[in-house]
């Protein structure tokens, strides 16, 4: 699919611990964007790199982008049961208009 | 500011029957959207609008219908309710730089919960 896929599909750790979630894509974008889902909720963004930037972050947030590689990764350090979410990203892909989301990343912080 | 409102927030329909579901954001942003978010598949485009009175296909059209008659509002219509269109339902928002491929986030609504039997 064009979405690509993020991996893994889900992922318990406890609290404290590190979390890393990938996001793989398919053709070229403008921007990578990482959202989060709480359960019944709508989608939030939390951050947003463009492709011509590698790293980039925000508080406990720090997400990475290879354009060789079409992938990106998102790190939440010192995690905390509140972070607890499904996890996406959205390709805003080069000549589209619109956001491709991947199927997320459940994550469960055990306190 | 109230960001980006969806109503209604549940509905149960018959196979058969229609609705609209009514997307409002007050952040005066070109770009709308409409999403399903059905287990295991992530969130996929219906249909999507760049500007008032403008519409777009997305990557799941079939059954659907929208209309931007203004620029704060984006409905989604459903003609004939069939249960593969039991699913929540998400709209969301973006300010857009035309012509400049920036990019800027995207405001979600709560979602609308829809269920056909």
């Amino acid at each position: 699919s064009q979405q690509g896929e993020e991996d893994p599909q889900a992922l318990s750790i406890q609290e404290g611990e590190n979390a890393t979630m990938n996001c793989s894509y398919k053709t070229s974008i403008n921007n990578l964007q990482w959202y989060r889902q709480n359960s019944g909720r709508g989608l939030v963004h939390l951050i947003l790199i463009r492709s011509n930037e590698r790293e980039k972050h925000s508080g406990r947030l720090r997400v990475t982008l290879d354009t060789s590689k079409k992938s990106s990764s998102l790190l939440i350090t010192a995690s905390r049961a509140a972070d607890t979410a499904s996890y996406f990203c959205a390709k805003d892909q080069t000549g589209a208009n619109n956001l491709f989301f991947g199927t997320g990343t459940r994550l469960t912080v055990i306190p | 500011n109230a960001g980006v409102t969806q109503t209604p927030k549940f509905r149960v329909l018959k196979t058969g029957q229609s609705m609209t579901l009514l997307c409002a954001q007050d952040m005066n942003h070109e770009y709308m959207y409409w999403y399903r978010q059905d287990p295991g598949m992530g969130l996929r485009l219906i249909h999507y609008s760049v500007g008032e009175g403008t519409t777009a296909k997305g990557e799941v059209p079939d059954g659907y219908n929208v209309s931007r008659l203004k620029k704060q509002n984006f409905l989604l219509g459903l003609e004939s309710a069939a249960p593969s269109q039991t699913s929540v339902y998400f709209c969301a928002s973006s300010l857009y730089f035309q012509g400049v491929h920036l990019g800027t986030e995207a405001f979600f609504g709560q979602g609308t919960r829809l269920t056909v039997v």
